[in-house]
């Protein structure tokens, strides 16, 4: 079966800076790489997705992800974050009609 | 549109008892998940169905029962609740692409 990791349960960042939110994953064919961002006391939203195509992701919100095969990673980034953008941050890979979640990383952005 | 439709919002249940908690889409989608959220450990998938007459487990189907008799409607049953169900119940569904979410189920069992 498939499998998600998301290394970091939490990730700091200054208001304005790049961030990065880390996730491999672990599957025996080619996979579909999703990001999801979760509000509280709310249901999951999507942001991007990779199903094949230019390793560069780009989804909602400005947010982005590049999908690396060899290092079976599928990272979140953003140029400059902001405020809003703090919330909690799931990967999930769908495999075989299954799909499965990270534990999740709280994304905190500072002024 | 409605979207993914989840009820009820919020329940409190005595060991033992059972409770069906009721989940609906307007959105011709053909899979389906159930999937449960507990403090700091992420999504974990119960069951999921890929169209009407057909589930399969996920990672933690023990202690729940699923059906899927319309491509709309993908109930989750508890029949005898126990005090580690207690957790918030997510209901997803998607043709593919992205999936959508319910707002979730608040499940309390003391």
């Amino acid at each position: 079966a498939q499998s998600v990791a998301q290394p970091e349960d939490q990730v700091n960042v200054a208001e304005g800076n790049p961030l990065t939110v880390k996730c491999t994953y672990s599957v025996s064919g080619n996979p579909y790489l999703f990001w999801y961002v979760q509000y509280p006391n709310r249901g999951l939203q999507f942001l991007l997705k990779y199903i094949t195509g230019d390793n560069l992701v780009k989804g909602s919100y400005g947010f982005e992800a590049e999908f690396n095969k060899s290092q079976t990673s599928f990272h979140l980034k953003k140029p400059s974050a902001l405020v809003s953008d703090s919330a909690l941050y799931f990967c999930a890979v769908r495999y075989n009609n299954d799909m499965r979640f990270g534990a999740g990383t709280r994304l905190t952005v500072k002024p | 549109n409605a979207g993914v439709t989840q009820t009820p919002k919020f329940r409190i249940l005595k060991i033992g008892q059972s409770m069906t908690l009721q989940c609906t889409q307007d959105m011709n989608h053909n899979y389906m998940y159930w999937y449960r959220q507990d403090p700091g450990m992420g999504l974990k998938l119960i069951y999921y169905s890929v169209g009407a007459g057909i589930t399969d487990k996920g990672e933690v189907p023990n202690g729940y029962n699923v059906s899927r008799s319309t491509t709309e409607d993908f109930p989750l049953r508890l029949e005898l609740a126990a005090p580690s169900q207690t957790s918030v119940y997510f209901c997803a569904s998607t043709n593919g692409g992205e999936a959508f979410f319910g707002q979730g189920t608040r499940l309390t069992v003391v």
